[in-house]
C-alpha cells in the first residue's frame, strides 16, 4: 500500500532554535519527493524537490536530504524564525498511475519567541 | 492570472443546499486537482483532471460530490444536499504536465454548512 508518514504531528521551538521533520514513505515506483510549506489559511507552496539520485538539496535556511534505499526523508529548519511556522507537508510521487501523488499529514510547526 | 484562483474564498450555506466552488487554474496546466482539508487535518484528494478528462475521481466521498472541467481551464465542484460534514477548505492546485510536476496551489474556498 503506497502511503507517506510524518513525523512529529506537532512541534513547537525557541525562535533561533533548528528542527528536523521526518518523512517516512512506502510509495512504489518513486519519482520523486517533495516537501511543501502551507501557511495558516493559505494553499500549500512547494520548497524543494528530492528525485532519486539526490542525497540533499538547500533552500535557504531549509535543507531537505532523502535516503532512498531505507524511504526516508527529512526537513532540517536552520535558525528557525517566526515566519516558519506552518504546516510542512511532504508528498511522494509515483512513476505509474492516474493520480499518483500522495500526501502526508503534515507537520505542524510553531515558532515561539 | 498570475496564480491559481478559487471562488468563492468563503461560503456559508444552510443543510440541504448546493454549493458550487470555481477554480481557475494557471493558464497552460493541463493537470488540476481538487483536495478537501478538514479543521487541522491534511489534504484529503477528490479529484483529478488531465485536460478535460477525469482518470481519477476515485477521491468522491459521495455521489453528491461532482466536478467538471471544461476547455482546459476552469473546473467546478459541485457539492448538493450540503451536510455539516461537507465543511471544510477545498484547495484547488495545478500542474504543466500532471504526472509528477510540481503543484500549485489556490488560496481555498472555506465552506461552512451550518
Amino acid at each position: 500500500k503506497n502511503q507517506v508518514e510524518q513525523s512529529p504531528q506537532s512541534l513547537i521551538i525557541l525562535e533561533g532554535k533548528n528542527c528536523t521533520l521526518q518523512c517516512n514513505y512506502t510509495v512504489s515506483p518513486f519519482s520523486n519527493l517533495r516537501w511543501y510549506k502551507q501557511d495558516t489559511g493559505r494553499g500549500p507552496v512547494s520548497l524543494t524537490i528530492m528525485t532519486f539520485s539526490e542525497n540533499t538539496k538547500s533552500n535557504g535556511r531549509y535543507t531537505a536530504t532523502l535516503d532512498a534505499d531505507t524511504k526516508q526523508s527529512s526537513l532540517h529548519i536552520t535558525a528557525s524564525q517566526l515566519s516558519d511556522s506552518a504546516s510542512y507537508i511532504c508528498v511522494v510521487s509515483r512513476q505509474t498511475g492516474a493520480n499518483n501523488l500522495f500526501f502526508g499529514t503534515g507537520t505542524r510547526l510553531t515558532v515561539i519567541p | 492570472g498570475a496564480g491559481v484562483s478559487q471562488s468563492p474564498s468563503n461560503k456559508v450555506t444552510e443543510k440541504g443546499k448546493d454549493v458550487e466552488l470555481r477554480c481557475d487554474p494557471i493558464s497552460g496546466h493541463t493537470a488540476l486537482y481538487w483536495y478537501r482539508q478538514r479543521l487541522g487535518q491534511g489534504l484529503e484528494f477528490l479529484i483529478y483532471f488531465q485536460g478535460n478528462s477525469a482518470p481519477d475521481k476515485s477521491g468522491l466521498p459521495s455521489d453528491r460530490f461532482s466536478a467538471e472541467r471544461t476547455g482546459e481551464s476552469v473546473s467546478t465542484l459541485t457539492i448538493q444536499r450540503t451536510q455539516q460534514e461537507d465543511s471544510a477548505v477545498y484547495l484547488c492546485a495545478s500542474s504543466p504536465h500532471g504526472g509528477t510536476g510540481e503543484l500549485f496551489f489556490g488560496e481555498g474556498s472555506r465552506l461552512t454548512v451550518l
